[in-house]
């Protein structure tokens, strides 16, 4: 089935540091999508990349779509304490359907040192 | 906009009792809703989608007659686990379709005892 490779697991970095994140998968995806989500609460969009090799920029973060649609990345430049969390790469489940359910990677734990 | 509500925030119950989670859309109509559980330190997995006015369309491996699911109105979904056991600990979250965007709800923490 489809599955989503997330790397690295977690991350522990200096305030003011680049980060970089990604994803992969076997099969192609037509949409990716990155969310965080912060301890207790549920998952917020940070970008959505819906066309091969997209470049898209949301304030400090940026994101790609790969050419082969088998794979994402997300950067945060100069990080800072409030970008700690877990981010996800997401993309829609090959049923066949239009409902957009979404299967999620395992998640990159991000922690900020100040 | 889009704002997704969940109700309780968090749970505590006796095992083989029922526990009923709400979720809504506060300031959308949703004809379709999501249920997720996210197990601690694990990535949030597809339950079933949850379509108003029809039933519900369950994942493999997700028992539909434990986790009832009810989408009774277009801004208001309910999942239902019923005898409720401690490996039903989890936290479950909804969320609501808006054009192409998932919007989700804070989550439910659910602790079976």
């Amino acid at each position: 089935g489809q599955q989503l490779n997330q790397s690295p697991q977690s991350m522990f970095i200096q305030e003011g540091e680049d980060v970089s994140m990604n994803c992969t998968s076997s099969s192609i995806f037509n949409t990716w999508l990155w969310y965080k989500q912060d301890p207790g609460e549920g998952p917020v969009l940070l970008i959505a990349l819906y066309k091969a090799g997209e470049l898209t920029s949301n304030g400090r973060l940026t994101a790609q779509f790969g050419i082969t649609r088998k794979d994402s990345f997300l950067n945060i430049s100069a990080s800072i304490p409030s970008d700690v969390g877990i981010y996800f790469c997401a993309g829609p489940l090959n049923h066949g359907g239009s409902q957009g359910n979404l299967i999620f990677g395992k998640g990159t734990k991000l922690s900020v040192k100040p | 906009g889009a704002v997704v509500s969940q109700h309780p925030s968090r749970v505590i119950c006796k095992s083989g009792t029922s526990v009923k989670i709400e979720c809504r859309s506060l300031d959308f109509q949703a004809t379709t809703m999501f249920w997720y559980r996210q197990f601690p330190k694990q990535s949030l997995m597809l339950m079933a989608t949850s379509n108003e006015g029809s039933k519900a369309t369950y994942e493999q491996g997700v028992e539909k007659d434990k986790f009832l699911i009810n989408h009774a109105s277009l801004t208001l979904s309910t999942l239902t686990v019923t005898s409720a056991h401690p490996e039903d600990s989890s936290f479950y979250i909804c969320s609501a379709k808006r054009a192409d965007e998932q919007f989700f709800g804070p989550g439910t923490r659910l602790t079976v005892l």
